[in-house]
């Protein structure tokens, strides 16, 4: 069985440019988390979805960063406009219903802004 | 806010040794507290979970404790090899299903 997938794996871009990142749960999986980790840093949730529905928002930078997860699948973070401080690796990571304490991580994607 | 500590921040071991990985959290009510493992480029890997209720958890060469009253957590690694490299991360889960990680423990087993 296909873990999360993330892509792209690495972005670089110069600051105020937008930028998209892809994830693709596990099949079957109907939430899903976007977190965004720091140099030396634990991870930190950004948004929390269930099926298509985004319940925890809470930590997300709404005036640069949005969300979506169409037909409660895959799902897309972007950033617009990108600054120096958004460098960082993304992670998706995904739950089943029957096991919300088991989540499963993608590998992230690793961007760099300059 | 939770807030969750880790310590050492690095630790290096020879190849054989036992270690124990530190982790303290501000806030009591949990529901559980989970320990995971990164690998560089990597995503995070679940080694144990705790429930609140519970005072430890054993897998393979891994031992876990909680004690929630003071708001510690161990991770005891025995007997180590060089293949226990990575970043161990402690995190707890409280309201929400909201999981707040410490920054990790770096750790280096050499040969």
């Amino acid at each position: 069985e296909a873990g999360v997938v993330q892509s792209p794996r690495y972005k670089i871009i110069e600051k105020k440019q937008p930028v998209a990142f892809w994830c693709n749960p596990i099949s079957g999986h109907n939430t899903l988390y976007w977190y965004r980790q720091n140099l030396g840093q634990g991870p930190e949730l950004l948004i929390r979805y269930e099926n298509e529905e985004a319940v925890d928002d809470s930590q997300l930078p709404k005036d640069r960063f949005s969300a979506e997860r169409l037909k409660g699948v895959d799902s897309t973070l972007k950033i617009q406009p990108a600054e120096l401080g958004d460098s960082a690796v993304y992670l998706c990571a995904s739950s089943s219903r029957g096991d919300q304490e088991t989540q499963y991580f993608g590998p992230g994607t690793r961007l760099l802004v300059l | 806010k939770q807030e969750v500590t880790q310590i050492p921040a690095a630790l290096s071991v020879p190849e054989g040794e036992n270690l124990v990985l530190n982790c303290s959290f501000t806030d009591s009510a949990i529901y559980n507290l989970q320990w995971f493992r990164q690998d560089p480029g990597k995503g995070l890997t679940s080694l144990l979970l705790i429930q609140s209720s519970q005072r430890e958890q054993t897998s393979g060469r891994l031992n876990a404790s909680l004690d929630k009253s003071s708001g510690r957590s161990t991770l005891y690694i025995a007997a180590s090899q060089p293949g226990d490299s990575a970043t161990y991360l402690c995190a707890v889960w409280s309201s929400n299903y909201k999981l707040t990680f410490g920054k990790g423990t770096l750790l280096t087993v050499n040969p």
